[in-house]
């Protein structure tokens, strides 16, 4: 069954730009689903970040759309995430994950987590 | 503050049912959106519980069900066991917000 694992510094100094992978196995990254990024601030719940699909279509919540940007590299089988000026805010663990084509597909599998913590 | 609301904890004893609500709108659960659970073990990823409202992923045992009325859904266990204690989410997607939603999520004890 399809893996998933994310990469990427585990420390972003403030004002920074937050930059993480999501290498995809076991599955290709061209076929009919799409990739999405979500977070879980310490002690508190999800937060939905970014999906895209192989062709480059993508939705962004709108509360980060502005700091987010999503991308996809089919030759690598991953795609990647960049979040801009990071604040202590922005400290959470970030996982990938899959979900199906449509707006009520669920996420069926995802990446294990990255701890990413903001701090100087 | 979630989108779709969840009770924060729950507590049941060993064998017992329980039942977790998760309460949304008419932007989303109330507008036909399907929910959906997962359940987080601690410093795990979470994983798919409960799909389109009501079905279990395979390996998911007959224990777990869910149900839809109105702008609500549910989420029961039966015959609770040590390793259902949990946090247990429900997701769904806001036409309001044009985005997939999370509810706070239900910290699950087995006494």
């Amino acid at each position: 069954q399809v893996e998933l694992q994310e990469s990427g510094p585990g420390l972003v100094k403030p004002s920074e730009t937050l930059s993480l992978n999501c290498a995809v196995s076991r599955y290709s990254i061209i076929n009919t689903f799409y990739w999405a990024w979500i977070r879980q601030s310490p002690g508190k719940g999800l937060e939905w970040i970014a999906s895209i699909y192989h062709t480059g279509r993508l939705y962004y919540n709108p509360s980060l759309r502005s700091r987010v940007t999503i991308s996809v590299d089919t030759s690598k089988n991953q795609f990647s995430l960049k979040l801009t000026s990071v604040t202590a805010a922005d400290t959470a663990v970030y996982y990938c994950a899959r979900i199906a084509v449509g707006a009520t597909t669920p996420f069926d599998f995802w990446g294990q987590g990255t701890l990413v913590t903001v701090s100087s | 503050q979630s989108v779709l609301t969840q009770p924060p904890s729950m507590s049941g004893a060993p064998g017992q049912r329980v039942t977790f609500s998760c309460s949304g709108s008419s932007s989303n659960i109330g507008a036909g959106y399907d929910v959906h659970w997962y359940k987080q073990l601690p410093g795990t990823a979470p994983k798919l519980l409960i799909y389109g409202n009501n079905n279990r992923p395979s390996g998911v045992p007959d224990r777990f069900s869910g149900s839809k009325s109105g702008t609500s859904v549910s989420l029961a266990i039966t015959g609770l066991q040590a390793d259902d204690e949990a946090d247990y989410y429900c997701q769904s997607y806001d036409s309001d917000l044009s985005a997939w939603v999370f509810g706070g999520g239900t910290k699950l004890t087995v006494l």
